[in-house]
This record gives structure tokens, sequence and C-alpha cells, in this order.
């Protein structure tokens, strides 16, 4: 079965230090890995995917993930972290067999003036 | 144009109560799911269909009834409401496991 695990519950950093938000996959089959990141009170936004293309990838909001298959992680970064980054992330792995989307518990991200 | 909007975004209830959250989605994705959002942010798929066809049930209690009318439509029923049902409920829709759009979640509070 697939899954996906978020290394951190919490994550604090300054505003302009690097933001860096940990994932690791499980998955027999190559994975499509997604990076969801939910504002308070609101809803799921797409911020990047992984579907076998590039092994780098560019988000929205100048965030980017590595897919390291040698390592099954997929962290997203950030080199310069702003007030507005505040915000849960998820990351998630697409069960292809269901066609269902898994999520890691999430990490909570605090950014300190 | 809203591509996933579901209805109502805030539902208040007593236990007991009957209620329904509406979800339509316009962007032609075949296949819809419900995902519960608990107190600690965690989300875990409750159903999926594909095409009006139920695909996914992950033993989620029976007084939960999700219902597709047609392939852009996903509703979902639940009786006799109890105090664990409340939760962020999200509507979300996806083709071929390729995209996953959101809706903003209906946010339920049984008292």
């Amino acid at each position: 079965a697939q899954s996906v695990t978020q290394l951190g519950s919490h994550v604090s950093v300054s505003e302009g230090a690097l933001v860096l938000l940990r994932c690791n996959y499980s998955s027999s089959v190559p994975p499509y890995l997604f990076w969801y990141v939910q504002y308070p009170n609101q809803g799921l936004q797409l911020l990047l995917k992984y579907t076998s293309a590039a092994t780098l990838v560019k988000g929205i909001n100048g965030f980017e993930a590595e897919f390291k298959k040698s390592e099954t992680s997929f962290h997203l970064t950030k080199p310069s972290a702003h007030m507005s980054d505040a915000a849960e992330y998820f990351c998630a792995v697409s069960d292809l067999n269901t066609d269902k989307l898994i999520f890691g518990t999430g990490t909570r991200l605090q950014v300190f003036p | 144009d809203t591509a996933v909007s579901q209805t109502p975004k805030y539902l208040v209830t007593q236990m007991g109560n009957d209620k329904s959250i509406k979800c339509e989605q316009n962007l032609g994705h075949d296949t819809m799911y419900w995902y519960k959002q608990d107190s600690k942010k965690f989300l875990k798929i409750m159903f999926s269909y594909n095409n009006k066809e139920l695909i996914i049930n992950e033993t989620v209690p029976n007084r939960f009834s999700p219902k597709s009318p047609d392939k852009a439509h996903l509703n979902l029923h639940i009786n006799s409401l109890e105090l664990g049902d409340s939760a962020v409920y999200f509507c979300a829709s996806s083709q071929q496991g390729l995209g996953y759009t959101f809706g903003s979640g209906t946010r339920l509070t049984v008292v």
C-alpha cells in the first residue's frame, strides 16, 4: 500500500530563512506525489505535483520539491520564507490502482518576523 | 467560476438530525471524492465515485450515504448525526489521478 510520512508536525522559521518540509513516501510503483497548502479556515490548494517527468518540480509561491527515488523523498523547499507562508502543508501520494489521494499528517509552518 | 463548489460552508445542527452537503464540479473530471478532516487536521478519504459509480467506501458508517446524480455532482447525506461527526468535509474531483481539485470545505458542528 502506498503512504507518505511527514517528519515534523511543526516547523518554525524566521522570515527570510530557508523553508524545508520533509516528506517520505512508500510505494511499490512509481508514485505521483503532491504538496498541498491549507491556510487557516480555508480549503486545500495545490502547490506542486510530481508525475514522473522532471525530478525537480517548481510550484506556486516560490516553492519547489525534488523527487529522490534513492531516498524515497519528496521534500518541499523555499529559499526565503514570507510571513504569508504560515499555513498547514500536506504531502500526498496518489494510489493509481484506486485513484485516491493519500495524505500525510501535515506540517504546520510558522514564520516569525 | 469556482471549479469545485460545495454548500453549505458552515453547518451547525443537533445530534440525531439528518443533513446533506452538496458538491458540484465544472472541470469535466470523471472522479469525485469526499474527504473528512478531523480536529487534528488529518485528512481521510470517505468515498469516491467514478462517472456516477461508487468506487471507494472506506469503512464509513452507513449513516453516511453519498449520491451522484451525474458525474458533475456528488452529494453527501448524513443520518442521525453524532457528536463525532463534527469535522470539516471536503469534496474533490480528479482526472486519472493527475490533478485533484478541492472545494473550500464544509465545517460541520454537531451539538
